[in-house]
């Protein structure tokens, strides 16, 4: 079983650059979420989508946006890489709001 | 607006016994979870309680909910090294939509 799988794993990027994380999943969800997670922070929610062609903002949307074009795929575009995104991002989903199913995880380093 | 609070570190020696304590503020939360997540990987769901439930056993798992108090705990018999992670309290308020909120994780260490 995928799940959820998460591209790519490591990303290096400098300071302006764009770049976009790739989320899909394969358990026909229509719950899907990107949370970033800092040390002693725990997991902060950046944008969700709770279907096909509907999303949200969540708590640290700045600097982020994505797209659900179809119900497997939730992409994470960053506009113009900024030092404070070098973070490890988690991609979600899961059904009806019940059990979150995570990706294994992108670690991100901007300079 | 909703938060979740646990401490970051805990330490105890393989064999004996590890809690994990949770604080809520949301108390229209219908579910409340428990996260690991190891080294270099995602959060793998541990185990989760509804919130019309007092107590649920699974294993080597206890978890406690007090909605009076708004705590949950999480304990674990008999610790491993494999159980060294770090552990994640979630809640989903029942807010209509789709937003579990995360505490910052309680590392765990288990000393051999």
């Amino acid at each position: 079983n995928a799940g959820v799988t998460q591209t790519p794993k490591f990303q290096v990027l400098k300071t302006g650059q764009s770049m976009t994380l790739q989320c899909a999943q394969d358990m026909n969800h229509e719950y899907m979420s990107w949370y970033r997670q800092d040390p002693g922070m725990g997991l902060r929610l950046i944008h969700y989508s709770v279907g096909a062609g509907i999303t949200d903002q969540g708590e640290v949307p700045n600097g982020y946006n994505v797209s659900r074009s179809t119900t497997e795929d939730f992409p994470l575009r960053l506009l113009s890489a900024a030092p404070s995104q070098t973070s490890v991002y988690f991609c979600a989903s899961s059904s009806a709001g019940n059990t979150i199913y995570f990706g294994e995880g992108s670690w991100l380093t901007v300079v | 607006g909703e938060d979740v609070e646990q401490s970051l570190f805990l330490s105890v020696r393989e064999g004996d016994s590890s809690v994990i304590n949770c604080t809520y503020t949301d108390s229209s939360s219908t579910y409340l979870y428990w996260y690991k997540q190891e080294p270099g990987a995602g959060l793998q769901l541990l185990t989760y309680i509804f919130s019309n439930m007092d107590m649920k056993q699974d294993q080597r798992l206890t978890v406690l909910l007090n909605k009076k108090d708004k705590h949950l705990s999480l304990r674990i018999a008999d610790t491993q090294t494999g159980d060294s992670a770090i552990y994640f309290c979630a809640e989903n308020p029942n807010t209509g939509g789709f937003k579990t909120i995360f505490g910052a994780g309680t590392r765990l260490f288990v000393k051999a």
